[in-house]
């Protein structure tokens, strides 16, 4: 059992370009998110999703898009990445309603120069 | 708006002592979820307790226990016979039951724990 599986470890973009950072999930759980952890501020929500087609943001969702198209996958695309993105990105899912814990996966370092 | 705060940004105990972490927390809700997690090096999240405010036991894992003081909003970890891999960052976090709408989490600003040898 994979769990939840982020893509890549590591990247380092140059101010204006885009990239899509991957998130799969093999335990059918509803809901999906994303986090972004800077130093001094905790984990901070950027947009989640409780099911195929349906998202939507969280406390920090600006410069960031997301689609759900299957219950397994919740891409978070940067379109225009600014160094104001460079942080360690998480993916995590739960069961819905169930007081279940979030599970994350391994987490991205994206540094935007 | 809940919020989750963490008043100690470092800690640091010996080697087979104990040591607690504070976390409160401000909501105007009666039932929620809180969590502890361990952020070691490797930057992977790790659940490390939970605890359900109906319920007024606190809860247990081997060495970490929670004191959770529900009308003082607080919910504070204690590390019993500290070992050098309980060294790491650790973040206090709240889940809302509103229904299974969002199962977000409110992180607070985590406190990193040195253990010393």
């Amino acid at each position: 059992n994979a769990g939840v599986t982020q893509t890549p470890k590591f990247q380092v973009l140059k101010t204006g370009q885009s990239m899509t950072l991957q998130c799969a999930q093999d335990m059918n759980h509803e809901y999906m998110s994303w986090y972004r952890q800077d130093p001094g501020m905790g984990l901070r929500l950027i947009h989640y999703s409780v099911g195929a087609g349906i998202t939507d943001q969280g406390e920090v969702p600006n410069g960031y898009n997301v689609s759900r198209s299957t219950t397994e996958d919740f891409p978070l695309r940067l379109l225009s990445a600014a160094p104001s993105q460079t942080s360690v990105y998480f993916c995590a899912s739960t069961l819905l309603g169930t007081g279940s814990p979030l599970h994350f996966g391994n987490g991205t370092r994206l540094t935007v120069t | 708006a809940q919020t989750v705060t963490q008043s100690q940004p470092e800690m640091s105990v010996q080697e087979a002592e104990t040591v607690t972490l504070s976390c409160t927390y401000d909501t105007s809700e009666s039932d929620y979820y809180l969590f502890w997690y361990k952020q070691p090096p490797s930057r992977q999240m790790i659940l490390v307790i939970r605890q359900e405010a109906y319920k007024q036991q606190n809860a247990t894992e081997n060495r970490f226990s929670v004191n959770f003081q529900k009308a003082a909003k607080s919910f504070s970890l204690k590390i019993s016979d500290s070992q050098l891999g309980d060294a790491a960052m650790y973040f206090c976090a709240y889940r809302s039951t509103d229904g299974g709408a969002t199962n977000k989490l409110i992180f607070g600003t985590g406190t990193l724990l040195a253990v010393q040898p």
